[in-house]
C-alpha cells in the first residue's frame, strides 16, 4: 500500500507570493493533519480534517488555511508569505479521527 | 492546554549500549502518548503509543516506554542500541478529542558511536 504522498517536495518562493502545497493520504484514510517543523518552533499542528470538515485547528494566522476534498486528499495554501514561514510542512493521515497518524516525507518550503 | 517536555536536546550513547530517552507531558485528562521517530530528510515514523491499560508498551524496532502518571513520564527504552537507531526522536501527546491533533516535544537527537 502507498504512503503518504506530498508534492512538491521542495519549494522556493518569493516574500508575499502564496504557495499551496498538496498531501495524498493512505488509500482508504479519511483524517488527515498538517504540521510545520521549524528548527526554532519545532512541530507544531496546523489543522486536522475529517470526511472534508475541519476539526480543528492550530494557533497559526489567518494566512494559513486548509481544505479536504470528498477523495480525501488535502491542500493547504499559505498567502503573503513571511520569511518565518520557511519550514518542513509535514501531512499525516489515519483512517479516521483515533487512528495512528502516518506521516508523508513533508514539502520545505524557503522563502527568501 | 497539553505540553509535552524532553529534557535531553542531544543524547550520545556508544553501540550496544541501553538507551533512555526522557518525556515529561502536562495534560489534564488521561493522556495519549506516543513516540515518533525521524531520520534526516525523512517524515515521522510511529515506534509505539499509550491509549489505556498495560503501563508498559512494546513498538517496533525492539523500543518499548512505560507510563508513569504519578511522574507525568513517558520514557523510551532500548536494552541495545543499533547505529541504526541514530536520528531524532519525538513525544507527543493527542488532545482528547481525537489523536489528530498532536502536541510535540521539542525532540532529541540520538547520536550512536561505533
Amino acid at each position: 500500500k502507498a504512503g503518504v504522498t506530498q508534492t512538491p517536495r521542495y519549494l522556493i518562493k518569493t516574500r508575499g507570493q502564496q504557495v499551496t502545497l498538496s498531501c495524498s493520504p493512505i488509500s482508504g484514510h479519511r483524517s488527515v493533519s498538517w504540521y510545520q517543523q521549524t528548527p526554532g518552533q519545532g512541530l507544531q499542528f496546523l489543522f486536522e480534517y475529517f470526511s472534508e470538515t475541519q476539526r480543528n485547528k492550530g494557533n497559526f494566522p489567518g494566512r494559513f488555511s486548509g481544505r479536504q476534498f470528498s477523495n480525501s486528499r488535502s491542500e493547504m495554501n499559505v498567502s503573503t508569505l513571511e520569511l518565518g514561514d520557511s519550514a518542513l510542512y509535514l501531512c499525516a493521515s489515519s483512517l479516521d479521527i483515533w487512528g495512528e497518524q502516518y506521516f508523508g516525507p513533508g514539502t520545505r518550503l524557503t522563502v527568501t | 492546554a497539553q505540553s509535552v517536555t524532553q529534557p535531553d536536546i542531544h543524547i550520545t550513547v556508544s553501540e550496544g549500549a541501553s538507551l533512555e530517552l526522557r518525556c515529561n507531558y502536562s495534560y489534564g485528562a488521561t493522556p495519549y502518548l506516543f513516540w515518533y521517530v525521524q531520520s534526516p530528510g525523512q517524515g515521522l515514523q510511529l515506534l509505539l503509543k499509550y491509549f489505556s491499560g498495560d503501563t508498559l508498551v512494546q513498538g517496533i524496532k525492539g523500543f518499548e516506554a512505560e507510563f508513569k502518571r504519578s511522574q507525568s513520564s513517558f520514557n523510551l527504552r532500548k536494552p541495545s542500541v543499533h547505529w541504526s537507531d541514530a536520528a531524532e526522536y519525538f513525544c507527543a501527546v493527542g488532545a482528547g478529542t481525537s489523536y489528530g491533533k498532536l502536541t510535540f516535544g521539542q525532540g532529541t537527537i540520538l547520536t550512536v558511536h561505533p
